[in-house]
């Protein structure tokens, strides 16, 4: 079975603080996504990560970053946390796909529901 | 520009009945993939189908069934002699096949309430 878990379920940071979520998947996926998930949004990706060193920008990633030094792990950086990203915070991974196309199926972690104070 | 509706927000049932979860999308490609997953209320999404989009066969797994339909671009999912184990929150989401890695762009989501 595919693994995917991240470092909490539940995170209280406060305003300023800088903020790191941890992703570790164990099924050698080169490809690897941060979520976020709110009421009446659904899930918004933030960045995604295609290999070793790559990231790529989602659709909202202003006041995040990422790093994957390693294959199996992909990290969401706040660098200054706000009251605004108080959120749930999902990972995903999935294997790659043939060049060109999709459909691959992404699994995901448990989520750590992250509150800014 | 790609885009996925669930238009039922929240959806409550009594045990035993059957429940239909909607879902709309908008795509410009030809190629592309449709999903559904679970999410209980541990907050873990569960894949639960994927097709696409030149395979228009309905599936059945179960008391899950799945219709779609390209000429509405939907992709509706139905849950038969529905249980309290069913209640969680299920997203659709597409998937371009330009992609590389399949990006998902979910819907809002629809949280399915089963009362005993």
């Amino acid at each position: 079975d595919v693994k995917v878990t991240q470092s909490s379920r539940y995170l209280v940071k406060r305003t300023g603080e800088k903020v790191f979520l941890e992703c570790v998947q164990d099924m050698d996926h080169e490809n690897m996504f941060w979520y976020r998930q709110d009421p009446g949004l659904g899930l918004r990706l933030i960045y995604f990560s295609y290999d070793v060193k790559m990231k790529e920008k989602g659709d909202i990633p202003e006041g995040y970053s990422v790093s994957r030094e390693k294959k199996e792990r992909f990290s969401l950086i706040l660098e200054s946390a706000s009251t605004n990203q108080t959120s749930m915070y999902l990972c995903a991974s999935s294997p790659q796909g043939l060049p060109g196309t999709s459909g691959v199926t992404q699994y995901f972690g448990p989520g750590t529901r992250l509150t800014v104070l | 520009a790609q885009k996925v509706t669930q238009a039922q927000t929240e959806i409550s049932v009594v045990e035993k009945e059957d429940v239909t979860l909607d879902c709309v999308y908008e795509t410009r490609d030809t190629t592309y993939y449709l999903f559904w997953y679970k999410q209980p209320p541990s907050g873990e999404l569960v894949f639960l189908i994927r097709r696409n989009s030149f395979d228009e066969q309905n599936e059945i797994s179960g008391r899950y069934s799945w219709n779609f339909q390209k000429s509405t671009s939907s992709f509706n999912f139905t849950i038969t002699a529905s249980q309290v184990v069913d209640s969680a929150v299920y997203f659709c989401a597409l998937s371009e096949g330009y992609n590389q890695g399949g990006k998902l762009i979910f819907g809002q989501g629809t949280e399915l309430s089963v009362k005993p």
